[in-house]
């Protein structure tokens, strides 16, 4: 069974830094595209960055660039968001979701998602 | 703004049929066959339920059906059943960007 379980959201205050966590499982983890995707509360969904199967790619969309770092860890099967400088305005949901190996980019599977508050 | 446009609602009785809608422009619905759709529940991670306009992942019912003409991508559930009742997000690939585009959701209400 697929598993991705995410972890490291919490309530900081504005300008400060947080890293969550997502473990996968269940599949063979270094195949695939894998993504952030963010929904403020009562919002609609956001994706927020992806990185390519071996880390040499990664996109982020621009409200985030120069904030946040997505990256990975293959022989823990493990994605990461490291997220700086944070915003009242990052205050999401973060779901970690694997990238369907197509063309179009859809997300085959979901964490369950954490919640970071930013607030002072 | 959301970069693609669906309808803030729509509703419908167990076992009728439903469209919710989703427009972009050339740049991305129009210029890709590569839509997908989402079905959320409240408090749930999203769910994929269709992707590239009309294929359905394993699992998931063939009562959802999607499709596209122009620059419109649609989703339509059949036989409409109470846990259907959900927030529906549709995606698409665009040149605008690296990363897709997401429609602001669409709420459906079964009656």
């Amino acid at each position: 069974e697929v598993q991705l379980v995410e972890s490291g959201g919490g309530l900081v205050q504005p300008g400060e830094s947080l890293t969550l966590s997502c473990a996968a499982s269940g599949f063979f983890f270094r195949s695939n595209w894998m993504s952030w995707v963010r929904q403020a509360p009562g919002k609609g969904l956001e994706w927020v960055a992806n990185i390519k199967q071996d880390g040499s790619e990664k996109y982020y969309v621009d409200s985030v660039k120069g904030r946040f770092t997505i990256s990975r860890d293959n022989a823990k099967n493990s994605l990461y968001l490291q997220m700086n400088s944070l915003r009242a305005e990052d205050t999401a949901t973060y779901y970690c979701a694997r990238d369907l190996p197509t063309l179009g980019g859809a997300f085959d599977q979901w964490g369950q998602g954490t919640l970071v508050s930013v607030s002072s | 703004q959301s970069a693609l446009t669906q309808p803030a609602s729509v509703s419908g009785s167990p076992g009728q049929s439903i469209t919710i809608s989703c427009t972009g422009t050339s740049s991305d619905v129009g210029g890709y066959n590569y839509v997908s759709w989402y079905q959320q529940h409240p408090g749930k991670a999203p769910k994929l339920m269709i992707y590239d306009v009309s294929n359905r992942p394993s699992g998931v019912s063939n009562r959802f059906s999607g499709s596209k003409s122009g620059n419109t991508a649609s989703l339509t559930i059949s036989g409409l059943q109470a846990e259907d009742e959900a927030n529906y997000y549709c995606r698409s690939h665009t040149n605008r960007s690296s990363l897709g585009v997401f429609g602001g959701g669409t709420k459906l209400t079964v009656l």
